[in-house]
C-alpha cells in the first residue's frame, strides 16, 4: 500500500533564507507524486508534480521538487523564501485506483522577517 | 474562470442535527471526491463519484452520504453529526480516473458542531 511521510511538522525560517520540506514515499506500482500548498483556512493548491520523465519539476513561484527513486524521496526546496510562503504543505502519492491520493500529514513552513 | 465552488465556507450545526454541505464544478469533470481535514491532519478521503458511480471508501462511518444530481453537483450530507465530525471539508475534481490527472480542490466547508 502506498503511503507518505512528511519528517517535519514545523520549519521555522528567516526570510530570504532557503528551506527544504521533507517528503518520502513508499509505493509498490508506478509512482506519481505531488505537493500541495495549503493557506489559512483556504482550499489545497497544486504547487507541482512528478509523473514521468526529468526528475526535477518546479513551480511557478520558484519552488522545485527532485523525484529520488533510490531514496523515495520527493523533497521541496526553495532557494529564498518569502513571508507569503508561509502555509501548510502536503505531500501526496496516488494510492490505487481511480486517481486517489494519499497525503502525508503536512509540513507547517513559518517564514519569518 | 473554471473552478471548484464550496457553499458554504462555514457552517455550524447542533450535535445530531442533519446538516448538507454543497459543491459544484465548472470544470465539466467526470470524478469528484469529498476529503475530511481534521485539525493538523493530512486530508482524508472519505468517497468519490466517477460520473454517477459512487465509490465509499471502507472505513468512512456509515454517517455519512453522498449525492451526485448532476455533473455540476455534489452533496455531503451528515447524518447525525457528532462533535468529532467538526472539521473541514474539501471538495475537489478531477477529469478522469487515470492517474496523471490533477486533483483541484475548493476552498473548504469548515464545519463546527455545537
Amino acid at each position: 500500500a502506498q503511503s507518505v511521510t512528511q519528517l517535519d511538522s514545523q520549519v521555522p525560517v528567516f526570510e530570504e533564507a532557503p528551506v527544504e520540506l521533507r517528503c518520502n514515499y513508499s509505493s509498490s506500482v508506478s509512482v506519481y507524486l505531488f505537493w500541495y500548498v495549503q493557506y489559512p483556512n483556504q482550499g489545497l493548491q497544486l504547487l507541482l508534480k512528478y509523473l514521468s520523465g526529468s526528475t526535477l519539476v518546479e513551480s511557478i513561484n520558484g519552488f522545485e521538487a527532485e523525484f529520488n527513486k533510490s531514496q523515495t524521496s520527493f523533497h521541496l526546496r526553495k532557494p529564498s523564501v518569502h513571508i507569503s510562503d508561509t502555509a501548510e504543505y502536503f505531500c501526496a502519492v496516488r494510492g490505487g485506483g481511480y486517481n486517489k491520493l494519499i497525503f502525508g500529514a503536512g509540513t507547517r513552513l513559518a517564514v519569518h522577517p | 474562470d473554471a473552478m471548484v465552488i464550496q457553499n458554504p465556507r462555514y457552517q455550524v450545526t447542533q450535535f445530531g442535527k442533519p446538516v448538507t454541505l454543497s459543491c459544484s464544478q465548472t470544470l465539466n469533470h467526470n470524478v469528484m471526491y469529498w476529503y475530511q481535514q481534521k485539525s493538523s491532519q493530512a486530508p482524508k478521503l472519505l468517497f468519490h463519484y466517477y460520473d454517477k458511480d459512487f465509490n465509499n471508501e471502507a472505513d468512512t462511518p456509515d454517517n455519512f452520504q453522498s449525492r451526485r444530481p448532476n455533473t455540476s453537483f455534489c452533496f455531503l450530507d451528515i447524518r447525525s453529526p457528532g462533535l468529532g465530525d467538526a472539521a473541514m471539508y474539501l471538495c475537489a475534481t478531477s477529469r478522469d480516473v487515470q492517474n496523471q490527472e490533477t486533483q483541484y480542490f475548493g476552498p473548504g466547508t469548515r464545519l463546527l458542531v455545537l
